[in-house]
C-alpha cells in the first residue's frame, strides 16, 4: 500500500498570504495525484488532478505541482472561503489512498 | 447537474448489517465507475470500495473485504453498499463518489452516517 504523508498537519496563515501544502508518497505515483478541499460538515471537493490540472470551476489561485513522490498544493492568496482541510490522494496503485490532511486555519 | 444522494445510514449494533444506497442523477450513470469513501469522526478520508460502470468488476479495501459488498442497479441509477458484520471501527460518514477521468472523484454526495454501537 502506498502511504501518503501530508505536512504540515496544521498551517496558520493570514488572509491574502500564500499557503504551501506538501504531500509525499512512500513510492512513486507518477503524476497520478489529486487534491481535495473539505469544509466542516461538507463533502470533499476536487481541486486538482494529474498533479497539476485544475478541476472545473476551480480558481487559478489554486495550483499543483510535483511528480513521483513529492507534490505541492499552493494557494496564492488565501481568501476566507479557502480555510479548510486539504487532502491529497494517489490513484497510481490499488488500494487508492489519501494523505492525513492539512488544516489551513486563520 | 450531477447529484448524488446517499441514504440508509443509522445506528446499528456490532455484528449488524446495513444497506447504503446512493441515488444518482444528472449524468449517464451506467457509463461511470463509482466508489464509496468513508470518514470516521474527526479523521481523514478512507477509500472503501469501487465498481465499474457495468458492475462487472469490483474493488475493496482490505479493512472491509469479505464484509462489504458494492453493487449497482443501472436501471435505477443507484449504487449500493451492503455492510455486514459491523464493527465499532466502521463508524463513519459514508460518501458515494463518481469517478473522474481516472481513479479520482469529481462529484461527491453529502454522505450518510453509520454509527456502530451497543
Amino acid at each position: 500500500e502506498i502511504v501518503m504523508t501530508q505536512s504540515p498537519a496544521t498551517l496558520s496563515v493570514s488572509p491574502g498570504e500564500r499557503a504551501t501544502l506538501s504531500c509525499r508518497a512512500s513510492q512513486s505515483v507518477s503524476s497520478n495525484l489529486a487534491w481535495y478541499q473539505q469544509k466542516p460538515g461538507q463533502a470533499p471537493r476536487l481541486l486538482i488532478y494529474g498533479a497539476s490540472t485544475r478541476a472545473t470551476g476551480i480558481p487559478a489561485s489554486f495550483s499543483g505541482s510535483g511528480s513521483g513522490t513529492e507534490f505541492t498544493l499552493t494557494i496564492s492568496s488565501l481568501q476566507s472561503e479557502d480555510f479548510a482541510v486539504y487532502y491529497c490522494q494517489q490513484y497510481n496503485n490499488w488500494p487508492l489512498t489519501f494523505g492525513g490532511g492539512t488544516k489551513v486555519e486563520i | 447537474e450531477v447529484q448524488l444522494v446517499e441514504s440508509g445510514g443509522g445506528l446499528v449494533q456490532p455484528g449488524g448489517s446495513l444497506r447504503l444506497s446512493c441515488a444518482a442523477s444528472g449524468f449517464t450513470f451506467s457509463s461511470y465507475d463509482m466508489s464509496w469513501v468513508r470518514q470516521a469522526p474527526g479523521t481523514g478520508l478512507e477509500w472503501v470500495s469501487s465498481i465499474y460502470g457495468g458492475g462487472d468488476n469490483t474493488f475493496y479495501a482490505d479493512s472491509v473485504k469479505g464484509r462489504f459488498t458494492i453493487s449497482r442497479d443501472n436501471s435505477k441509477n443507484t449504487l449500493y453498499l451492503q455492510i455486514n458484520s459491523l464493527r465499532a471501527e466502521d463508524t463513519a460518514v459514508y460518501y458515494c463518489a463518481k469517478r473522474g477521468p481516472d481513479w479520482f472523484w469529481d462529484y461527491w454526495g453529502q454522505g450518510t452516517r453509520v454509527t456502530v454501537s451497543s
